[in-house]
């Protein structure tokens, strides 16, 4: 049972433009929530994360947004470059076990077009 | 500073043998996570290592085990491969501090044939 879910397997974005990337969970004792990027023959890095005391939270060009009734966050991508083309990941951790014990969503492949 | 290192690269096997994947944690980091990313698959947890003793596992069978030795590193064992055992293979390290990220090394490709 897939407890964070991206159910958009790829997204294409002109260069330039916002990116929106979706992730919906399921499970209500979430209370931390982290996006991950990877490139091809790379390991996941962390981009940015949110905590459920926030509705928002900013890093430059990238901002996630959290809407807990709804159970769902964004990440937003502006403007969008051709180096943002990965997977990318939402995850949250378990609430039974470590902090880093982290559940993934399936990921959604961004393609920047120039 | 070093990062996760995973070794080996690439491992190609055939149905019921074992393999063994190797991991170092970045210097400092005492809990070792791994994951299998199946193609078309999110990533799934698989183990979690601190302090040399395993905290929790996924939902995978027995024949996933894996160790931490003093030194941090990990092993994870892949008994009786299976042709869905063809995945790649994450490690993650971290320190035992709250929220903190993982940092994860660039994989092992399994293939079973």
């Amino acid at each position: 049972d897939q407890q964070v879910k991206q159910n958009s397997p790829s997204l294409s974005v002109q260069e330039g433009r916002i990116s929106i990337l979706n992730c919906d969970y399921t499970n209500s004792m979430f209370d931390y929530f982290l996006w991950y990027k990877k490139y091809p023959a790379e390991g996941p890095t962390f981009l940015i994360s949110i905590s459920s005391i926030k509705d928002k939270n900013e890093d430059g060009r990238f901002t996630v947004f959290l809407n807990k009734s709804a159970k769902h966050l964004s990440l937003h991508i502006v403007p969008s470059q051709p180096g943002d083309s990965a997977v990318y990941f939402c995850a949250a951790p378990l609430p039974s076990g470590s902090a880093r014990q982290l559940t993934f969503g399936s990921g959604t492949q961004l393609t920047v077009l120039p | 500073e070093a990062g996760v290192t995973q070794s080996p690269t690439h491992l190609i096997k055939t149905r019921g043998q074992q393999a063994t994947l190797r991991c170092s944690p970045i210097s400092g980091h005492t809990s070792v996570y791994w994951y299998q990313q199946a193609l078309g698959l999110g990533l799934q947890f698989l183990l979690w290592y601190d302090e040399g003793e395993e905290r929790n596992r996924g939902n995978f069978p027995p024949r996933f085990s894996g160790r931490q030795f003093p030194n941090y590193s990990s092993e994870l064992n892949v008994n009786a491969l299976e042709l869905e055992d063809s995945a790649l293979y994450l490690c993650a390290s971290s320190r035992w501090v709250t929220n903190e990220k993982l940092f994860f090394g660039s994989g092992t490709q399994l293939s079973v044939l």
